[in-house]
């Protein structure tokens, strides 16, 4: 029974093309989050949201828009894919916006190529 | 400028024996530290916290020490277990997040524990 679930697995597509990965939690969780590994694998904060409000908004291109339907919910678009956008990008949720004792639970990541 | 530094990619260590994994910080202003372990194809997954206030957490196998006035924490890990083997991350949080959740991962080290 997964807690974390993302959607797709793997996605490989042309650069300039427009996508969106999904992420649900069924942990009853108020906060989600996006990050990206890059290719020197360190793992990034890029949006957060907490009850549908976002939080979190690092330094990320405008292409990247993040969509919170319901807290159960946390989607990713990207438009105009570029090179750089390569990455494997993992979604997390935690009960609330704490750290310590509320550590982050994550997706197994969606795999995004550019050709 | 990355703030946390794990700066052995990889450590490989014989059954039994003791795993220790070394983490440095350059933000005195850290509130929280995390580990997190990664499995390959899955989401990283919660190990280990350690509050600022304290040097020492322990957890079963596992234990972090964190030394403020070197910007250092370790995880030891005794008795090492193949199943250990894994992508182990160090994470920290700033302070001033406990309202958004936000942590500062490392690159990650590559532990492999040899039967």
């Amino acid at each position: 029974d997964t807690a974390v679930s993302q959607t797709p697995k793997y996605l490989v597509t042309q650069m300039g093309n427009d996508k969106s990965i999904k992420c649900e939690q069924n942990l009853g969780h108020d906060t989600m989050y996006w990050y990206k590994q890059d290719s020197k694998k360190f793992l990034k904060i890029m949006f957060s949201y907490n009850n549908k409000e976002l939080i979190i908004n690092e330094t990320v291109p405008n292409r990247f828009s993040p969509k919170s339907p319901d807290k159960a919910h946390l989607n990713l678009h990207i438009n105009s894919l570029e090179l750089g956008d390569s990455a494997v990008y993992f979604c997390a949720s935690s009960p609330g916006p704490g750290t310590g004792n509320q550590p982050q639970h994550f997706g197994d990541g969606t795999r995004l190529s550019i050709l | 400028d990355q703030q946390v530094k794990q700066n052995s990619p990889s450590l490989s260590v014989q059954e039994g024996r003791i795993s220790i994994l070394n983490c440095d910080y350059t933000n005195s202003m850290f509130d929280y530290f995390l580990w997190y372990k990664k499995y390959p194809a899955e989401g990283p997954t919660f190990l280990i916290s350690i509050s600022s206030i304290k040097d020492k957490n322990e957890d079963g196998r596992f234990t972090v020490f964190l030394n403020k006035s070197a910007k250092h924490l370790s995880l030891h890990i005794v008795p090492s277990q193949p199943g250990d083997s894994a992508v182990y991350f160090c994470a920290a949080s700033p302070y001033g997040s406990s309202n958004t959740g936000k942590l500062i991962f490392g690159q990650g080290t590559t532990l492999q524990v040899k039967p």
